[in-house]
Order: structure tokens, then sequence, then C-alpha cells
């Protein structure tokens, strides 16, 4: 069964560094890896989505890369900002539609101002 | 465009109790599905819907009744609703399952204690 594990569950960090969120699976074969954003007691944005054919997506400050081959992927976040603070989550998609998508259990991310 | 509502946002129940959390879109997306999210147990997958009058199980299904009658909608029911369904339920929508190419859009959620 597919599991996905992200590292650091916490983080905290001063307003305008570069960091680096981490996400691994135990399953290679997906079809596609999404990052989300949560916001306390809101639901979950969409950051970026990546294919299983991709190494990379960006969108703005943000960069996700995909290793498959290794089960990892990074959120990369340039330039931090307060209003960056929040839960990241990242999911895969394996296939078959009664597991849906497999989360990891997020990044809790603190940007001190 | 709205994207994925739910309502209601928040709801109390007694044990025993049911009711519907409703969910819609407005994107004419074919997959919809439902996951409760728990402390420590990240976001589950209850049930799903790959079209109209299609519906299937996921991971965490007992306890849980959908239909989808129409595209937009998705409800979900609790029949007789325990103490162990307090939860956060999302409902997420796709443009399809084909592949798993797609990216998945979720509702704000809708917090439920059940006493």
């Amino acid at each position: 069964k597919q599991e996905v594990t992200q590292i650091p569950a916490a983080l905290s960090v001063p307003e305008g560094e570069n960091l680096v969120l981490n996400c691994s699976f135990t399953d290679s074969a997906i079809y596609n890896l999404q990052w989300f954003r949560q916001d306390p007691g809101k639901g979950l944005t969409s950051l970026l989505l990546i294919q299983s054919s991709q190494r990379e997506q960006t969108s703005g400050r943000l960069n996700a890369s995909l290793d498959k081959s290794s089960g990892r992927s990074t959120l990369y976040i340039a330039a931090s900002q307060p209003g960056d603070s929040a839960t990241y989550l990242c999911a895969v998609y394996s296939g078959g539609g009664a597991d849906g998508l497999t989360f990891g259990k997020g990044t809790h991310l603190i940007i001190q101002p | 465009n709205a994207g994925v509502t739910q309502t209601p946002k928040f709801q109390v129940l007694k044990t025993g109790q049911s009711m519907t959390l409703q969910c819609a879109q407005d994107m004419n997306h074919e997959y919809m599905s439902w996951y409760r999210q728990d402390p420590g147990m990240g976001l589950r997958l209850i049930h799903y819907s790959v079209g109209a009058g299609i519906t299937d199980q996921g991971e965490v299904p007992n306890g849980y009744n959908v239909s989808r009658s129409t595209t937009e909608d998705f409800p979900l029911r609790l029949l007789s609703a325990a103490p162990s369904q307090t939860s956060v339920y999302f409902c997420a929508s796709s443009e399809s399952l084909a592949g798993g190419y797609d990216e998945q859009f979720f509702g704000p959620g809708t917090r439920l204690t059940v006493l």
C-alpha cells in the first residue's frame, strides 16, 4: 500500500529565507503528485501538480520537483513571506479510484516576520 | 465560477442522528470524492464517483452513503452518526480519472462534531 511521508513535520524560519519541504512515497508507480496548502480551519488549495513524466513544475516563488525512481518530491519556496505560513500537504495518485489520493500528514510552516 | 462548495460549514449532531453533507461543483467535473481529515491520520478517501449514477467505496466507507444523480452534486449521508465520525469532511473534484492526470480541487470543508 502506498505511503507518503513528509519531513519535517514542522518548520519555523525567518522571513526572506529560501526553504525546502520534503515528500517521499513508497511505491514509485504513480500517475502524478500534487502539493497543497492548507490554512488553519480552511480547505486545501492546490499549488502544483506534477505528472509522472515531468521532473518539475513552477508557479511564482514555488518550484516542485519529482524524482519518481527514488520516490521523492521537494517543494522549494523562494524568499519566504509571513503569508506563506500554512500547512503544506503532499499527495500522490497511484491509480485505481478506490485509493484516491494518498496524502502525507503535512509540514506545518511558520514564517517569522 | 464558485469551484467546489460545501454546506454546512459546521455541524453538531447527537449520536444516532442522521444528516447530509452537501457538495456541489460548477466546473462540469466527472470525478468527485469525499475525504475525512483526522489529527495524525491525514486525509482518507470515503467514497468517490466517476460520473453521474456511478459511485464506489474508498478506504473508509463504513457509516456513510453517497449518491450521484447529477454531475454537479455529490451528497454524503450519515445514517446514524457516531462519535467516531467527528472529523473534518472535504469534497473534491477533478475533470476525470482518465490516467489520473487531473488536478484535484477541494471544497472548504465541513467540521462535524458528534456528541
